[in-house]
């Protein structure tokens, strides 16, 4: 099946510092999301970007589907901005395949 | 926006129980789906459903069922709940636009 892999597992930045996570995945996919887990457990769908480039406010994803990676930017992060952000991709059978996620931590 | 609902974000339950997680969704959707996610473990996916009275096993389906009546509606049945059913179980809703996912349930058997 479809292995996606995230990196890096752990992240701590200072309030205010820029980050990059990155998503690689083992296959073809028809779909790629990224999610934020909060405090609560709640996943919030922060993208769905099979290919290409988005933005919303501070958060902006890239996804080379040829070269089967995607990228989460976080800019001037905020403390709010601490949880765990997983990214998934939808195999055929529309079933969605889980990285292990990236846990961040945002001091003040 | 999608709107996936289920009906408590908290539940304690005794052993040999029979216990019934609701989700809801609003958009019409066909396919939905529920995960449980443990420490360590990640989300794993327990069963889901393509349409109306379908449902398909997932990965770990071993002491569930599910119910899909209405399309609106998708429930997790733990015919009787054991204590390696803690967890914190997550619906979700499949569109065009990826999957919304519920708030999530967590679950405690004692």
């Amino acid at each position: 099946g479809i292995q996606v892999e995230q990196s890096p597992p752990d992240l701590i930045l200072q309030e205010g510092a820029n980050s990059t996570l990155r998503c690689n995945f083992s296959d073809s996919v028809n779909n790629l999301q990224w999610f934020h887990q909060n405090p609560w457990g709640q996943l919030i769908n922060l993208f769905y970007i099979p290919s290409g480039t988005k933005q919303n406010g501070r958060l902006s994803a890239t996804t080379v589907a040829t070269e089967r990676y995607s990228l989460l930017y976080i800019s001037s992060s905020q403390t709010t901005d601490s949880g765990v952000y997983f990214c998934a991709v939808m195999d055929s059978s529309y079933k969605l395949i889980f990285g292990s996620g990236t846990r961040l931590l945002v001091r003040p | 926006d999608v709107k996936v609902t289920q009906s408590s974000r908290y539940l304690v339950k005794r052993t040999g129980e029979k216990v019934f997680l609701e989700c809801v969704q609003d958009m019409d959707h066909e396919n939905m789906f529920w995960y449980r996610q443990d420490p360590g473990l990640g989300l794993r996916l327990i069963y889901f459903s393509y349409d109306v009275k379908m449902k398909e096993k997932g990965d770990i389906p071993e002491g569930y069922s599910v119910s899909r009546e209405k399309k609106e509606r998708f429930s997790l049945i733990l015919e009787s709940a054991s204590t390696n059913q803690t967890s914190m179980y997550l619906c979700a809703s499949r569109g065009d636009y990826g999957y919304t996912f519920g708030s999530g349930t967590r679950l405690t058997v004692v």
